[in-house]
């Protein structure tokens, strides 16, 4: 299985940016597609698409979310951070089955 | 819009079998792929399965960690998802969610979940 490792928690300011990784134990890169995903899940909430194929944003997000990266490593950004961003982010791989998740970053607020 | 409402969930003994239900409206159904995952309280989703469209044969995967007890079936009249869910064991115990996928596994809608707890 690939394993998709993030750091567990980030504090950041209001209106500075944040930036979370994801680290993948193999890469998840084809030719064609950099087939990382994130996810944002508040509390009490189902997970919400934000960026899908490691860049591409997600049909109603804002554009203060990006992302970017290839092969094993990639990056999240939220430029500039709001108070609704509170949540926990997922990287999510499709590179191969079993499709598999990070085990996410809680953003918090300094 | 795009809607996935599950139900089924609550509280089953340990062995014991459960079917969970998701109705879909908002999109063509049989388009899609749809997607069961599973998130313990306080943990990371978990990947259970997914079911093909029409296109690919409506054919299923599973993640080995379910392979063989849980199964996924649609009713493309309905636009009904299932998971059959066999043996449950105390760490099945989750918020169940189904979510439909676009090209490449990109989980684009998710329902609100339904609870499963396994407990004597």
């Amino acid at each position: 299985d690939i394993v998709l490792t993030q750091s567990p928690a980030l504090a950041v300011s209001l209106g500075q940016r944040a930036t979370i990784s994801c680290r993948a134990s193999q890469s998840v890169s084809t030719s064609s597609y950099n087939l990382m995903h994130w996810y944002q899940q508040k509390p009490g909430e189902q997970p919400k698409l934000l960026i899908y194929d490691a860049s591409n944003l997600a049909s109603g997000i804002p554009v203060r979310f990006s992302g970017s990266g290839s092969g094993t490593d990639f990056t999240l950004t939220i430029n500039p951070v709001q108070a609704d961003d509170i949540a926990t982010y997922y990287c999510q791989q499709s590179r191969e089955l079993p499709l598999t998740f990070g085990s996410g970053t809680k953003l918090e607020i300094k | 819009e795009v809607k996935l409402l599950e139900s089924g969930g609550g509280l089953v003994q340990p062995g014991g079998s459960m079917r969970l239900s998701c109705a879909a409206s908002g999109f063509t159904f049989t388009d899609f792929y749809m997607y069961w995952i599973r998130q313990p309280a306080g943990k990371a989703p978990e990947w259970l399965g997914f079911i093909r469209n029409k296109a690919n044969g409506y054919t299923t995967e599973y993640n080995p960690s379910v392979k063989g007890r849980f199964t996924i079936s649609r009713d493309n009249t309905q636009n009904m998802l299932y998971l059959q869910m066999n043996t449950l064991r105390a760490e099945d115990t989750a918020t169940y969610y189904c979510a439909r996928a676009q090209l490449t596994h990109v989980m684009d809608a998710w329902g609100q979940g339904a609870s499963v707890t396994v407990s004597s």
